[in-house]
């Protein structure tokens, strides 16, 4: 059972355009969501987070966005730049009532911007 | 410079042999955990400690065994018993109020 789906493997868009990255999540308890940003071979980077209490947070050229009547989130990347080409990673936990911090990860979506 | 260091980089495993993945982190993080990644999948979790001397399974914990005797050492070792273990493998370490995970650069483990 997949509780945290990107339903795009992949997504093209050109140089200086706008990049949106979907994500859907199924479990309700979820009240912290992550974007992360991997290159091949390497590890991933932390790119943003959003607290289930927000329904946007912005970090320059980075916005997520989160509908939590709907469980879903979005990444929004303005204006996009061909460095940006890698695959973003939707991830999601319980941080509310525990101590346990584990990441409930999606597949990804491979994101390219063209010159 | 603080940072999550994982080793090898490559590492081939022949049939019925074990191999130990190694991860050390010098940021002082309570939590650690280990992932795979095989290719068009997400992230799976293998195992998490939150403290030394205590670890529990992930989701996806058989043909896998590790340990945590050390708060900077967290090491991943992957058994005869798992058959299948091609994959990238991702140790990470958080904070312990939580949230952001920090990944080390990955092992490649194949098999030969």
């Amino acid at each position: 059972d997949q509780q945290v789906k990107q339903n795009s493997p992949s997504l093209s868009v050109q140089e200086g355009r706008i990049s949106i990255l979907n994500c859907d999540y199924t479990n309700s308890m979820f009240d912290y969501f992550l974007w992360y940003k991997k290159y091949p071979a390497e590890g991933p980077t932390f790119l943003i987070s959003i607290s289930s209490i927000k329904d946007k947070n912005e970090d320059g050229r980075f916005t997520v966005f989160l509908n939590k009547s709907a469980k879903h989130l979005s990444l929004h990347i303005v204006p996009s730049q061909p460095g940006d080409s890698a695959v973003y990673f939707c991830a999601a936990s319980v941080r509310s009532g525990g101590s346990n911090y584990k990441l409930t990860f999606g597949k990804g979506t491979l994101l390219t911007v063209n010159p | 410079d603080g940072g999550i260091t994982q080793s090898p980089k490559y590492l081939f495993r022949k049939e019925g042999q074990n191999v130990t993945l190694s991860c050390e982190q010098n940021l002082n993080h309570d939590a650690m955990y280990w992932y795979r990644q095989d290719p068009g999948q997400g992230l799976r979790l293998i195992y998490y400690s939150q403290i030394v001397n205590d670890f529990q399974k992930g989701d996806i914990a058989e043909g896998y065994s590790v340990s945590r005797e050390k708060k900077e050492s967290f090491p991943l070792t992957v058994t005869s018993a798992q058959k299948n273990p091609t994959a990238f493998y991702l140790c990470a370490s958080s904070t312990p109020t939580g949230g952001v995970l920090f990944f080390g650069s990955g092992t490649q483990l194949s098999v030969l």
